[in-house]
């Protein structure tokens, strides 16, 4: 099984709230979880990844918790900001290697002040 | 110029012509990528081409042809195309294929428009 499920579609949050995205998969053998940000009129970039020999990874506001059990992987982003208004694409490969990612479907990120 | 250029941003075309979308990376990578990204639906890989030598083709359908003249430039031709073939047409690189830490660095794609 390939398919990596996202949720939600689309999300409103207040300025400085916490925004949490879910992910989910089926394929045990996928040991790399990269979150993309895309902005309007622009490609998908980098924002985290994680590896499942750990259960959490913080980059500033960003984190992801990774629940290897449940096959599970979050999204969240403390104190959203308008700026942070955009599409969340999960996506989840074998080692690392860009070539085999499946990516979820999105979620549209809207941050009101 | 810096990362990777997609031109052009635009394009609009009828199902009987033939028409060409370009990608350039400047990052000094050996990977190049095309991806399909339609709404509501996730990124589509359909080619990869590692050190100019096609190492995945997703079954795309042959309206579709990929080139690779060095590690780039990247070409997809476009010929005979459907108005299901309208999307948003994805550019990525990465400094390797299929090895760690390296990530999929995207250009900011081309829409495409099939009338």
């Amino acid at each position: 099984q390939q398919q990596v499920k996202q949720s939600p579609q689309s999300l409103i949050v207040q300025k400085g709230g916490i925004s949490i995205i879910n992910c989910a998969y089926e394929n045990t053998a996928f040991d790399y979880f990269p979150w993309y940000q895309q902005f309007p009129g622009k490609g998908p970039a980098l924002l985290i990844a994680i590896r499942p020999d750990v259960s959490e990874k913080k980059e500033g506001r960003f984190t992801i918790s990774f629940n290897k059990s449940a096959k599970q992987f979050s999204l969240h982003i403390m104190d959203s900001q308008p700026g942070d208004s955009a599409t969340y694409f999960c996506a989840a490969g074998y080692g690392a290697g860009s070539y085999q990612l499946t990516f979820g479907k999105g979620t549209k990120l809207s941050v009101i002040p | 110029e810096t990362g990777v250029t997609q031109t052009p941003r635009h394009l609009v075309m009828g199902m009987t012509n033939k028409k060409s979308l370009k990608c350039e990376q400047h990052l000094g990578h050996n990977a190049m990528y095309w991806y399909k990204q339609s709404a509501k639906k996730p990124l589509e890989l359909m080619f990869v081409y590692n050190f100019k030598e096609q190492t995945e083709n997703n079954s795309v359908p042959s309206r579709f042809s990929p080139e690779c003249p060095n590690s780039s430039h990247l070409f997809l031709h476009l010929h005979t195309l459907q108005p299901e073939d309208s999307a948003l047409y994805l550019c990525a690189s990465s400094q390797d294929y299929g090895t760690g830490n390296s990530p999929l660095h995207f250009g900011n794609g081309t829409r495409l428009t099939v009338t």
